[in-house]
């Protein structure tokens, strides 16, 4: 398996814009993680989904920002509009139901001017 | 609610000296514990893990992490750094409750090997 892809890996975006930011799981895995990485936050969970679903979007910043998972095979982390304060690494991991170990994306690595 | 606790953000060390970089954790429930390493540019890799059995475990590169329940501590060690070990290390706790599952992740430890 070629693991977590994610795309693009470098974005730059004017303030105002849509960005969206992509995400094909590991194959047969049933978890996906999205995480912002900031040196401020450090690695920040947004939000997670369960065989599509998502089950805790507490850590989502505001509604500017949306996550979908339409199949087992994609998802997606939208933010509209974008910010300079969102510019940071987004990553996305994917995990097995029954493993415990999360395989993690090269990351998106955002800037908004 | 879960977390992680990693005292120490920098770990400057000679090369072949040993160093520790140390994880706290707190939870209430059973957790799974792990620690990850970010080399510049690029998404985090499993360097080890604990899930049960021996408390002790390495990896393959010379690392190994102690779980101590008593004082839920999971610190990673390595006797003989190398320049290579230069990274930022990430210690995390998994606890799982029915379907849901939560991976949360400490500050990061920058482990800076010096010649």
């Amino acid at each position: 398996d070629a693991g977590v892809i994610q795309s693009p890996r470098h974005e730059v975006t004017e303030m105002g814009q849509e960005v969206t930011l992509r995400c094909k799981p590991i194959s047969g895995h049933d978890y996906l993680f999205w995480y912002r990485q900031t040196m401020m936050r450090g690695l920040e969970l947004l939000i997670y989904f369960n065989n599509n679903v998502p089950i805790d979007d507490s850590g989502m910043p505001e509604d500017r920002f949306s996550a979908k998972m339409p199949n087992a095979s994609f998802s997606t982390l939208k933010i509209q509009p974008s910010e300079p304060r969102d510019s940071a690494v987004y990553f996305c991991a994917s995990s097995q139901i029954r493993g415990t170990e999360a395989f993690f994306g090269q990351g998106t690595r955002l800037t908004v001017v | 609610a879960q977390s992680v606790t990693q005292l120490d953000s920098q770990v400057p060390v000679f090369e072949e000296a040993p160093v520790e970089l140390r994880c706290n954790y707190s939870s209430s429930v059973s957790v799974y514990l792990f620690w990850y390493v970010q080399y510049p540019n690029q998404g985090l890799q499993l360097l080890l893990k604990y899930l049960s059995g021996s408390t002790l475990v390495e990896s393959i590169n010379g690392f190994e992490a102690e779980f101590n329940k008593s004082q839920t501590s999971f610190h990673l060690r390595k006797p003989s750094v190398h320049i290579s070990d230069t990274a930022e290390y990430f210690c995390a706790v998994i606890t799982i409750s029915g379907s849901a599952r939560q991976l949360t992740f400490g500050s990061g430890t920058q482990l800076t090997v010096l010649p």
